[in-house]
């Protein structure tokens, strides 16, 4: 089993949807939590962050945390085109040495118009 | 300006033949990284250097070894290439310590053994 379990998908929505992507991982010594988001043939640049438990919002992107059920979130509102990316969640411990990164294995979303 | 990065952006080669991937960083950091991402995307981490010093080598196979000869510079060279490392490799830096640990990503090397 691995860490870090994320669907893959793909996942494909009309421009304007709501979007939900969801990671849950097994390792509770995990305390920071990331979406990155990947462009084709591009690297992965981070989107959101989020210490522990709670929700973050920026624009219109919101990212949740539960710590408790070892999940976490992250929703698109008002999806663009230009939202169509695959989308990687990544963990950390603080105890971990120099943020390394454990990932999901990413969803790939296409967005309509 | 490119915050971190990577040559050459693609690298086909054949099997047996011994390459390198060149990676630098111009962001001040004092780690950087080296992930491999599979044809499913998958992201895994191979290894972490924090001031030229090896911190993380998660079980690579030995024909594999990063140099860094300074902070801003982590290369990759790899022995006896295999089809199976075939794949996307990524460098990424961070600042070691404090609450985030955000990594910053080069645009990939793909690379192809024929």
């Amino acid at each position: 089993q691995k860490e870090v379990e994320q669907d893959p998908g793909p996942l494909s929505v009309p421009e304007g949807a709501i979007v939900s992507l969801n990671c849950t991982y097994s390792n509770s010594a995990f305390q920071y939590f990331m979406w990155y988001r990947q462009y084709s043939r591009k690297g992965p640049e981070l989107l959101m962050y989020t210490y522990s438990s709670g929700n973050k919002e920026d624009g219109r992107f919101t990212a949740q945390v539960d710590k408790s059920s070892k999940y976490i979130s992250l929703f698109i509102r008002d999806s663009q085109p230009s939202d169509s990316a695959t989308y990687l969640c990544a963990m950390s411990t603080w105890s971990t040495s120099y943020g390394k990164l454990t990932f999901g294995q990413g969803t790939i979303l296409t967005v309509h118009p | 300006d490119t915050a971190v990065s990577q040559t050459p952006k693609y690298l086909v080669t054949q099997m047996g033949n011994d390459k390198s991937i060149k990676c630098e960083q111009n962001l001040g950091h004092d780690t950087m990284y080296w992930y491999k991402q599979d044809s499913k995307k998958f992201l895994k981490i191979m290894f972490s250097y924090n001031n030229k010093e090896l911190i993380i080598n998660e079980t690579v196979p030995n024909r594999f070894s990063p140099k860094s000869p300074d902070k801003a510079h982590l290369n990759l060279h790899i022995n006896s290439l295999e089809l199976g490392d075939s794949a996307v490799y990524f460098c990424a830096s961070s600042q070691a310590g404090g609450e985030n640990t955000e990594a910053f990503f080069g645009q990939g090397t793909r690379l192809t053994v024929v």
